[in-house]
């Protein structure tokens, strides 16, 4: 079974500038989390989708915002890009829910705002 | 909300030891525990769970115990190996609630 996939794995953006990450769980996962991980503040949560609804929201503002498909697949995205928005970017899967499941985490992409 | 605590920010070993990684967490009301492992450039990767009506839970070279009454798990590695070297994430659940990662430990092995 092929494991949590996000693309793309790097992505460099300037100031100012929004972006979109790509996350596709696992087959038959139907919630996907979403994570941020900065050496300051470790890795911190941003949102949790299910059944194409956010369950759940993380204390982050009103730039980062995501989206979840009927497929499970989501989609996360940040605009008006700052600097400290750089960052690894981690999407999780779990079957139903993540704090009864397991998560399975995907590879992360690794965004610089210069 | 809940809080998680390391005891210890980074952890250094000997190839062949046991590593000892301690975790302290405040929601009393958290009912389910997960380890995660984070390598250099990777995702952190699920190694052992345990759920609140167990107090210890083995694996491969892997052993968590539970302590319910002080809030307190622990992550023994057997034999420890340079290719354990990662962060390490205790990460108590809540149903219902968001997870709570913090920043980890650091395992170095020497060898």
């Amino acid at each position: 079974k092929a494991g949590v996939t996000q693309t793309p794995r790097y992505l460099i953006k300037t100031r100012g500038q929004q972006v979109t990450l790509s996350c596709s769980p696992i087959s038959g996962h139907r919630s996907v989390s979403w994570y941020q991980q900065t050496p300051g503040q470790g890795l911190q949560f941003l949102f949790e989708y299910f059944s194409e609804t956010q369950r759940n929201k993380g204390n982050f503002p009103g730039r980062f915002s995501g989206r979840q498909f009927s497929n499970s697949r989501s989609e996360m995205n940040v605009s008006t890009l700052e600097l400290g928005d750089s960052a690894l970017y981690l999407c999780a899967s779990s079957l139903e829910d993540p704090s009864t499941d397991t998560q399975y985490f995907g590879p992360g992409t690794r965004l610089t705002v210069l | 909300g809940e809080s998680v605590g390391l005891h210890l920010p980074t952890l250094s070993v000997q190839e062949g030891d046991n590593s000892i990684i301690n975790c302290a967490y405040s929601n009393s009301a958290s009912d389910y525990f997960i380890w995660y492992k984070q390598e250099s450039g990777k995702g952190p990767q699920f190694i052992i769970d345990i759920r609140s009506n167990m107090d210890k839970r083995q694996g491969q070279r892997v052993t968590v115990l539970l302590n319910k009454t002080v809030k307190h798990l622990s992550l023994q590695i057997a034999a420890t190996q340079p290719g354990d070297s990662a962060v390490y994430f205790c990460v108590p659940n809540q149903a219902g609630t968001a997870l709570i990662f913090g920043k980890g430990t650091t395992l170095s092995v020497s060898s």
